[in-house]
């Protein structure tokens, strides 16, 4: 089976400050790479997705990813967070078994907070 | 307005019941999902529906049940041979992977407490 490792549990930064959540997953072939996110109170929504192609992916709100096939990584960034940002971060990853797409794994969640 | 309700909110139940949560979805897609969420073990998988009438168990199915008689629709039970019940539960839909679209969609989760 896959598995999907998000190494920051919580993450606290202040307003400005630059931010990374790191992901790593364990299957060699063809993956789709997915970030969500859950403010308090709120959905859980996408933040932005990767299937094909740039491997810096752009989401909403500022923040981007980029894909390293060679490290199996897809962590996400944000060059200065706001408050606002504060909410919990899931990466999730599906893979292609030749035409078939597998289910989704999700890891097991950042916790950003962001003080004012 | 598309999107995924699930209800009710917040759920209170006796240990030993039966209890069944509600997952209703009007953005016309074939798949639906039940996933466990836990704090600090991010979202796992109970069961999964890719198509009307048939459904598939994820990673922690035991204690669980689901059916799927209607596309729009994906009940799950948790029985009372699930061990630890109480948890947040979040529904999800996605089309079927076409052209390597395969994102999903989730409710806003149903709070189940069992004492």
């Amino acid at each position: 089976a896959q598995s999907v490792s998000q190494h920051n549990h919580h993450v606290i930064l202040s307003e400005a400050a630059s931010l990374e959540l790191g992901c790593n997953y364990s299957y060699g072939g063809t993956v789709n790479l997915f970030w969500y996110v859950q403010y308090p109170g709120q959905h859980l929504q996408l933040l932005l997705k990767y299937f094909s192609g740039d491997p810096l992916v752009k989401g909403i709100k500022g923040f981007e990813a980029e894909f390293i096939k060679s490290k199996f990584s897809f962590n996400l960034r944000k060059p200065s967070v706001q408050w606002s940002d504060t909410a919990e971060y899931f990466c999730a990853v599906n893979a292609w078994r030749g035409s078939t797409l597998g289910r989704l794994y999700f890891g097991r969640g950042t916790q950003l907070t962001v003080w004012p | 307005d598309g999107g995924i309700t699930q209800s009710p909110k917040y759920l209170f139940r006796k240990e030993g019941q039966n209890v069944t949560l509600s997952c209703e979805q009007n953005l016309n897609h074939d798949a639906m999902y039940w996933y466990r969420q836990d704090p600090g073990q991010g979202l796992r998988l109970i069961y999964y529906s890719q198509i009307v009438n048939d459904f598939q168990k994820g990673d922690i199915a035991e204690g669980y049940s689901v059916s799927r008689e209607k596309k729009e629709s994906f009940p799950l039970t948790v029985t009372s041979a699930q061990k630890n019940p109480t948890a947040f539960y979040l529904c999800a839909s996605s089309h079927p992977p076409l052209g390597g679209s395969y994102e999903q969609y989730f409710g806003p989760g149903t709070r189940l407490t069992v004492t």
